[in-house]
């Protein structure tokens, strides 16, 4: 059964530093999408990116965060300048269409000291 | 304010015992519903999803769900749990005016006992 991969499955870093989580989506899915789980809190969306371009964005996906399709299977979140409050699960999904079941990554944890 | 409600942060229940979890959604029109599951330390899994039509619904692992457009409601059961149904699951909506933005409800943290 098709899946959703992401690397790595944790990822330490130190503040200030820039961060690049992968993602393959499911193969035939057009849609992608990134999430975050903060420890002990509800799963929050950042973004929604079809076609090369973002649909949608959170407030929480400010200039500190892309974006990017750099081929036909990755699909890359990439955090410029990490801070503490970035330490998170992130999830990557995929669906085939907006309003279609989304796919989710098993993700990656993200610590920033 | 949109918004997505599980009233219940955690449920212990006896195997082979019934489950619900309760989620209620406030939105003006009704959105696209799932339930999705978390093991601990594993990404989230889809249970089940509601689109239209029948508002009783039959995903995985033996869970249904019953939307209840009245009472912006839409409730996960189990008649008989298993050992391996102790989780945290999510309940999620989707608006049809957005881009698959799902938003999450707090989640309910499923505990259990032999």
């Amino acid at each position: 059964e098709p899946e959703v991969t992401q690397t790595p499955s944790h990822q330490v870093t130190q503040m200030g530093q820039e961060v690049i989580l992968r993602c393959v989506p499911i193969s035939n899915h057009l849609y992608f999408y990134w999430y975050r789980q903060i420890l002990g809190q509800k799963v929050e969306f950042l973004v929604s990116f079809y076609n090369n371009e973002i649909s949608e964005k959170s407030e929480i996906f400010d200039d500190q965060f892309s974006v990017e399709r750099p081929d036909g299977s990755n699909f890359t979140l990439k955090i410029r300048s990490t801070k503490l409050e970035d330490s998170a699960m992130y999830f990557c999904a995929s669906s085939v269409g907006p309003n279609y079941e989304q796919y989710f990554g098993p993700g990656t944890r993200l610590t920033v000291t | 304010a949109q918004s997505v409600t599980q009233p219940d942060i955690h449920i212990t229940v006896s195997e082979g015992a019934s489950l619900e979890l309760r989620c209620n959604y406030s939105y003006g029109a009704t959105p696209y519903l799932f339930w999705y599951v978390q093991s601990p330390g594993q990404g989230l899994q889809l249970l089940l999803k509601y689109f239209s039509g029948d508002t009783l619904v039959q995903g995985i692992k033996g869970f249904e769900a019953e939307f209840k457009r009245s009472q912006s409601s839409f409730n996960l059961r189990k008649p008989s749990v298993h050992w391996s149904d102790a989780a945290e699951y999510f309940c999620a909506v989707g608006l049809t005016d957005s881009w698959g933005k799902l938003q999450f409800g707090a989640g309910t943290q499923v505990v259990v006992t032999p």
